[in-house]
């Protein structure tokens, strides 16, 4: 029984689309994340909830919209894709705000043409 | 801006010998540091640890150093097994703080049989 799960685990698209990633964790964690992996291999911060609000939002543009329907789930919405959002999108969560340890979700490999 | 940095971004090493991941950090608020390992198509699993109150932690094969006055970090993982290959991602975080888990880029280790 997967702990963080993401789908989907590939996404192929045109630019100028919109598209979502879903992520639900069932570890009962209190905080959920979502990080990018870009083409210089950085797992990079994008945005964290806790019990459902925004608690970080690092400078990403906001074609990105985050949204939390309750603490076990924080999907992505990526609305007029670039050739730049490519990436591998990587979900995430931990017990609390505070907590050191995160536990991942196995990614989603966006590609963007 | 990179906070942590990895400058391996590969390392060899045959099985049975010593792996040594070394990662360098910036950021002098930093007072807790991880370490995750990545296989291909899955996401980060939390490895070990160390606080900045101690100089190494050490858990069965994988021992984490810490030298704070040279903002310096290692994992050493002894005696290296080939399923020991993977991509070790250095992680730090400031206690307390709102601040995310701050990643290095990673370095992809092998262990040759």
């Amino acid at each position: 029984d997967t702990a963080v799960s993401q789908t989907p685990k590939y996404l192929v698209t045109q630019m100028g689309n919109d598209k979502s990633i879903k992520c639900e964790q069932n570890l009962g964690h209190d905080t959920m994340y979502w990080y990018k992996q870009d083409s210089k291999k950085f797992l990079k911060i994008m945005f964290s909830y806790n019990n459902k609000e925004l608690i970080i939002n690092e400078t990403v543009p906001n074609r990105f919209s985050p949204k939390s329907p309750d603490k076990a789930h924080l999907n992505l919405h990526i609305n007029s894709l670039e050739l730049g959002d490519s990436a591998v999108y990587f979900c995430a969560s931990s017990r609390d705000s505070g907590a050191n340890v995160l536990t991942f979700g196995a990614g989603s490999r966006l590609t963007v043409l | 801006d990179q906070q942590v940095k990895q400058n391996s971004p590969s390392l060899s090493v045959q099985e049975g010998r010593i792996s040594i991941l070394n990662c360098d950090y910036t950021n002098s608020m930093f007072d807790y540091f991880l370490w995750y390992k990545k296989y291909p198509a899955e996401g980060p699993t939390f490895l070990i640890s160390i606080s900045s109150i101690k100089d190494k932690n050490e858990d069965g094969r994988f021992t984490v150093f810490l030298n704070k006055s040279a903002k310096h970090l290692s994992l050493h993982i002894v005696p290296s097994q080939p399923g020991d290959s993977a991509v070790y991602f250095c992680a730090a975080i400031t206690l307390g703080g709102n601040t995310p888990l701050v990643f290095g880029k990673g370095t992809r280790l092998s262990v040759i049989a």
